[in-house]
């Protein structure tokens, strides 16, 4: 079965510097998601991403994030200057429409000191 | 806002049914769904009930939704060890098409 993929799956970074999440989609899919998941809290919506450009974004998603459709298969997150509060799981997933199910990825573990 | 609402926390026995509990406030969400996540994964659909729907049965899952009340439920039957995990409630509210996830109850299987 098709499946989203992330990388990496555990980051380490250090406060201010910039990190660049990765994710390939499944490859017939068009609506692309970022959430991520602090500690033992909710999951929560970063950004929604469609037809190359951004269709939604939480509070959350501010300046210091981007999202990139580089080329027809990887979708990636940066954090231009992390923050410690940053730390969390970063989920990817992808959907063939609107309102279908989300398929989410692993996670990449981001850990910033 | 929209807010998903969960109990945090669920232990049975091996063997028991699982019911695990979620009020949700959209009353416009079209789709209703349950993702369990494992320790360290990510997120895995397991099921999801379209709004017109009562009741939905997969094998040992059983999915009941009361719209009047906003009340989602998912039953688990004969749960097993590998079903401890932490499960999401999650729904689509009316006005976009993001996910909203509760916060998830974790389900502890004892022997």
């Amino acid at each position: 079965e098709p499946e989203v993929t992330q990388t990496p799956s555990h980051q380490v970074t250090q406060m201010g510097q910039e990190v660049i999440l990765r994710c390939v989609p499944i490859s017939n899919h068009l609506y692309f998601y970022w959430y991520r998941q602090i500690l033992g809290q909710k999951v929560e919506f970063l950004v929604s991403f469609y037809n190359n450009e951004i269709s939604e974004k939480s509070e959350i998603f501010d300046d210091q994030f981007s999202v990139e459709r580089p080329d027809g298969s990887n979708f990636t997150l940066k954090i231009r200057s992390t923050k410690l509060e940053d730390s969390a799981m970063y989920f990817c997933a992808s959907s063939d429409d609107a309102g279908s199910p989300l398929h989410f990825g692993n996670g990449t573990r981001l850990t910033v000191t | 806002g929209e807010d998903v609402e969960q109990s945090l926390f669920l232990s049975v026995r091996e063997g028991d049914s699982s019911v695990i509990n979620c009020t949700y406030t959209d009353s416009s969400s079209t789709y209703l769904y349950w993702y369990k996540q494992e320790p360290g994964a990510g997120l895995q659909l397991l099921t999801y009930i379209f709004s017109n729907m009562d009741m939905k049965q997969d094998q040992r899952l059983t999915v009941l939704l009361n719209k009047k009340d906003k009340h989602l439920s998912l039953r688990i039957a004969d749960t097993q060890t590998g079903d401890s995990a932490i499960y999401f409630c999650a729904e689509i509210p009316s006005y976009g098409q993001n996910f909203v996830f509760g916060p998830g109850t974790r389900l502890s299987v004892l022997p």
